[in-house]
């Protein structure tokens, strides 16, 4: 299976400052053929199921802020949150898509400092 | 609008059978993967089983293989999940997720989940 490490586990930051999300996997998530990398970020506020931010690792979901973007290729990937707003407030998770099982990364909480 | 909805939790002891389902409108079912996802406070998000479109392919978690039986119904735009021998390691909310990517984008839509605890 493969392993998804996210880091760090909580961080806060102060509002309209940025955050930022690493997740690694323990395997590339690149695949060759669409160039592109199966590497999901979703958001969960208390209370509710994981909302998709990003897919394939930086396009942004219909509807999803700017201010949310993602990067990275292969076994490291980062999600940035720019001008942080107080709606921010939640737990982001890094999922791979690459294979079955689909695996997650252990989630970052993200808080107002 | 979009609805995805689960039902058939509960509480069951050990050795137990649970039957969820999930009944979804608002989006061409029969196009997308369906899979059941479990979160628990301590374990996270775990993926527990799969189906893809037309339910010929369907994949199971390791630790759920022998025990679970994911099926879909694409006249009635459901899916369910069959459950046998539960454990106690089986407890957590259980969310039913369409999945579904083309060579443009992708959509994902989840249910609220169903609580399914084993307990003695």
């Amino acid at each position: 299976d493969i392993v998804m490490t996210q880091s760090p586990d909580s961080l806060a930051v102060s509002l309209g400052e940025r955050a930022s999300i690493n997740c690694k996997s323990s395997q590339s998530l690149l695949f060759s053929p669409t160039n592109r990398n199966y590497l999901t970020w979703y958001q969960q506020r208390p209370g509710q199921p994981p909302k998709l931010l990003i897919y394939w690792a930086s396009t942004r979901e219909f509807g999803v802020s700017d201010r949310f973007s993602g990067s990275g290729s292969g076994t490291e990937f980062t999600l940035t949150i720019n001008n942080l707003q107080a709606e921010d407030v939640a737990i982001y998770y890094c999922q791979q898509s690459y294979v079955t099982p689909l695996t997650f990364g252990g989630g970052t909480r993200v808080d107002i400092k | 609008e979009v609805q995805v909805v689960e039902s058939g939790g509960g509480l069951v002891h050990p050795g137990g059978s649970l039957r969820l389902s999930c009944s979804t409108s608002g989006f061409t079912f029969s196009k997308f993967w369906m899979h059941w996802i479990r979160q628990t406070p301590g374990k996270g998000l775990m993926w527990i089983s799969g189906i893809d479109d037309d339910g010929e392919s369907r994949k199971y978690a390791d630790s759920v293989k022998g025990r679970f039986t994911i099926s879909r119904d694409n006249v009635d735009s459901t899916v369910s999940l069959e459950m046998i021998n539960l454990r106690v390691d089986d407890t957590g909310l259980f969310y039913c997720v369409a999945m579904f990517c083309d060579e443009t984008a992708c959509a994902h839509h989840w249910g609220q989940g169903t609580l399914v605890a084993v307990s003695s």
